[in-house]
């Protein structure tokens, strides 16, 4: 039972190019969150999926897209990124009673 | 807007002292409170989930309460190890956005 897997787990980016962070769950959850992680700052949401087909923006969703691809899996893009993006990235699943499973997370560095 | 505080925001204990971390929440309307260890370079991992309804729950050397009408949380934690040591976040959940708290960093030394 993998659980919540995220790839890549680490990422160096140029300032403007794109790249597609991509999160699975096998647990038959119906929502998925995306998260940073910053110093100082805590996790902060991003976008959430209460369900498949449905997204919504959370605290800091600017310079970011979504989809719900299927109930598994939960995509986030940046489609120019930009040095204040560099963070840690987390996507979770989240369970009945709002019960959060975290993924290991993609370290992003834009440069 | 829900705001969630730790503290302490970093605790250095020697190996078997009983202990207790604080978190405190400005919204008393939450629909649960959950605890998560995270190891350095690591994704979280749950420890333990409160309902709204609940007081509080247990699993194995930890025990996490919850009190709505103070806004508090306590994560209590038995007999400490070494291998306890991480950083330890709350977050307030429901349908609304999740708030987490900045965490406490716990270092447990022999």
């Amino acid at each position: 039972n993998a659980g919540v897997t995220q790839t890549p787990k680490f990422q160096v980016l140029k300032t403007g190019q794109s790249m597609t962070l991509q999160c699975a769950q096998d647990m038959n959850h119906n929502s998925m969150y995306w998260y940073r992680q910053d110093p100082g700052m805590g996790l902060r949401l991003i976008y959430y999926s209460a369900s498949e087909g449905t997204t919504d923006k959370g605290e800091v969703p600017n310079g970011y897209n979504v989809s719900r691809l299927n109930k598994r899996e939960f995509s986030l893009r940046l489609e120019s990124a930009a040095p204040s993006q560099t963070s840690v990235y987390f996507c979770a699943s989240v369970a009945n009673f709002y019960e959060q499973y975290f993924g290991p997370g993609t370290r992003l560095t834009v440069t | 807007k829900q705001e969630v505080t730790q503290i302490p925001a970093a605790l250095s204990v020697p190996e078997g002292e009983n202990l207790v971390l604080n978190c405190s929440f400005t919204d008393s309307a939450i629909y649960n409170l959950q605890w998560f260890r995270q190891d350095p370079g690591k994704g979280l991992t749950s420890l333990l989930l409160i309902q709204s309804s609940q007081r509080e729950q247990t699993s194995g050397r930890l025990n996490a309460s919850l009190d709505k009408s103070s806004g508090r949380s306590t994560l209590y934690i038995a007999a400490s190890q070494p291998g306890d040591s991480a950083t330890y976040l709350c977050a307030s959940g429901g349908s609304y956005i999740p708030t987490f708290g900045r965490g406490t960093s716990l270092i447990v030394h022999p």
